[in-house]
């Protein structure tokens, strides 16, 4: 069974920093991998999704990167700012269902970045 | 993308009752899921509803709880049945534009807020 955890649980950092946000999973057996935040009270927004063969992926401040083999990712955080606070999730999808199954998440990490 | 739109966003209900959960998407999707987020923990997935037949549960979950409806591709119902306080959660409905084999995001909704009381 798949299970996916992230490091820190919680981040209080101040304003400007550049942040690394860690998930791992423990079956390299992956489709893609897909970062989210979630705003308290809110839905789920999609970050960044890398597939199973990329390495990483860009989008404005954000750089994540995908290591399957060592059942590993990280999400960057460049010039974190006060509107980046919320909890970021890390989820996975399993190979087996080719790509049709449902997404295995993380506990998530509850960043503040401090004005 | 996909724009998804939840029905209630909040409710609170008596212990005993039933909820039911609407989930309306903008386009016509293949896959569509339906997540439980309990206080203070993380999505779990409770079921794949499929279209035209009966939903996929995942391990801890029953039909007889959850039953879930998926009469076209662009809608689904997830009904949260005999509610007791451990049922107090955000249901989140989940879809992933595109064909299955293909590498697409996932995307939700707002997620309805449910308390039992």
């Amino acid at each position: 069974k798949q299970e996916v955890t992230q490091i820190p649980a919680a981040l209080s950092v101040p304003e400007g920093e550049n942040l690394v946000l860690n998930c791992s999973f423990t079956d390299s057996a992956i489709y893609n991998l897909q970062w989210f935040r979630q705003d308290p009270g809110k839905g789920l927004t999609s970050l960044l999704l890398i597939q199973s063969s990329q390495r990483e992926q860009t989008s404005g401040r954000l750089n994540a990167s995908l290591d399957k083999s060592s059942g590993r990712s990280t999400l960057y955080i460049a010039a974190s700012q006060p509107g980046d606070s919320a909890t970021y999730l890390c989820a996975v999808r399993p190979y087996s269902g080719g790509g049709a199954d449902g997404l295995t998440f993380g506990k998530g990490t509850h960043l503040i970045i401090q004005p | 993308s996909a724009v998804i739109s939840q029905k209630p966003s909040r409710d609170i209900c008596q212990r005993g009752t039933s909820l039911t959960i609407q989930c309306q998407v903008d386009s016509q999707v293949t896959m569509m899921f339906w997540y439980r987020q309990q206080p203070g923990q993380s999505l779990t997935l409770i079921a794949t509803a499929n279209q035209g037949s009966e939903a996929t549960y995942e391990s801890g979950f029953v039909i007889d709880k959850f039953p879930i409806s998926r009469p076209n591709l662009t809608f689904s119902t997830l009904t949260v049945s005999n509610m007791s306080p451990e049922d107090s959660s955000i249901y989140l409905c989940s879809v992933t534009p595109g064909q299955v084999g293909m590498n697409t995001e996932a995307f939700f909704g707002q997620g309805t807020r449910l308390t039992v009381v």
